[in-house]
Parts: C-alpha cells; structure tokens; sequence
C-alpha cells in the first residue's frame, strides 16, 4: 500500500501570514495532487507535479503555489492565507497508472488524511 | 460549462436494500470514470474504475454502470449493511487537459439498522 503522511493535521492561522502544508509519500509515484474540499465543491485541483520540479496548475491554483525537489516531497504554499483559503486540503498520488504525456495519467488516486486549515 | 451531479446530498435505507447512488454529468466525453469512499475526517478512498467500453463493473457487493448515451454512471451496493454508511464520491477523466479527475460533490449515504 502507499503510504502518504500529511502534516499538520490541523492548522489554525491569521489572515496574510504565510502557510506551508506538506505531503511525504513512502513511494517513488511521480504525480503527487493537492485538493481542496469545501461543502457544496467537492474536490477540487489546486496543483499538481509529475516528477522532481514538474508542477502545473489546477482549478484553483490562485493563491498558491508548490515545489517538488525530491519525489517524495511534495509542499503547499499559500503565501498569505487568506479566510477563503480555510479547507480541508487532500494531497493525492496516482498508483493506478503509468503516466504518459504529462499531465495525461490514468489510475486511481490514493489519498492522504487530510489537513484542515483554519484561517482567521 | 461542464457539470457533474450526484443524484442527492443525502440517501437513507434500510439494512439489507441495495443502494443506488447516480451521477450524472454534461458536456463531457469521459474516457472513464471512478468512484470513491470517504468517512468523515478521513480522505476519500478507491473503490472502481469503469471505462467508457466496458458497461458494467463489479467488486463484490458493489456494481457500477456506465451509460455514455446517457452521460450517466449508476453505482449500486447490495445487500446493504450500516458500515456501508459513508459519502460517495464520482470521478470523471476529463479525457483533455492536465486536470483529469473531476469530482462529484457526492452522497451521503446512511444505510439505517
């Protein structure tokens, strides 16, 4: 099974302070996923990589960026947090395919536990 | 504009009934689609793939079909047990772009003792 470990779990913070999620996954899979989920949105893509400094954008990728500089790393930045910004947030990896082309992957997704972010 | 739904927020049954979860979708042409469990405070977790030629998927008390006529994916559980209580969540592959999977809002199923 992949393993993927979010950390914090929770996180509480003021509005225009600066907050970093992080997403660790135990296995060399090359696309790593940040989603957001909201009531009445489900699941949306902020960003995703596709290998060590890849990275492209979601849905809703204003407001944040990522870096990726090891495989099993995979960080969320909102350089100042806003009170829209208070979501569960969901790091994901694909296990289910090869990936071709970028951005073209199929399989499913194994997610992480979620963090929740608060901002005030 | 492209748009999924699901059937309802939530679903209540009694043990033992088979339940039906629908998603419906518009303006796509998904090479496949997923589904997904999720518990409350917990990520949502894999449960079937079904691609666009194949009909019908199983996994033992779960089925899921795949209308592409009717731009529309059923998902089943049968014989119905409280544990099976959860939110569902649908999937599209969006087929072009970077951003393949597009969720559901899903439903929230209570299967009632």
């Amino acid at each position: 099974d992949a393993g993927i470990t979010q950390s914090p779990r929770h996180k509480v913070t003021e509005t225009g302070t600066p907050v970093t999620l992080r997403c660790h996954q135990t296995e060399n899979h090359r696309y790593m996923y940040w989603y957001r989920q909201d009531p009445g949105h489900g699941l949306r893509l902020i960003h995703y990589s596709y290998g060590v400094k890849d990275t492209d954008k979601g849905e809703v990728s204003d407001g944040y960026s990522v870096s990726r500089s090891k495989t099993e790393d995979f960080l969320l930045t909102l350089e100042s947090a806003t009170s829209s910004q208070t979501s569960v947030y969901f790091c994901a990896i694909n296990t289910g395919g090869a990936g071709g082309a970028r951005g073209s992957q199929t399989g499913e997704l194994f997610f992480g536990e979620g963090s929740r972010l608060t901002v005030l | 504009s492209q748009k999924i739904e699901q059937n309802s927020e939530a679903l209540n049954i009694q043990e033992g009934k088979t339940a039906t979860l629908t998603c419906n979708y518009t303006n796509y042409s998904p090479a496949y689609l997923q589904w997904y469990r999720q518990d409350p405070g917990r990520g949502p977790v894999f449960l079937l793939l079904i691609r666009e030629n194949e009909k019908e998927k199983r996994k033992e008390r779960l089925k899921v079909t795949f209308d592409t006529t009717l731009k529309q994916s059923l998902f089943h559980i049968t014989a119905s047990q409280p544990a099976d209580s959860a939110t569902y969540l649908c999937a599209l592959d969006k087929r072009s772009g970077a951003n393949n999977l597009f969720f559901g809002t899903g439903t929230r199923l209570t299967v009632i003792p």
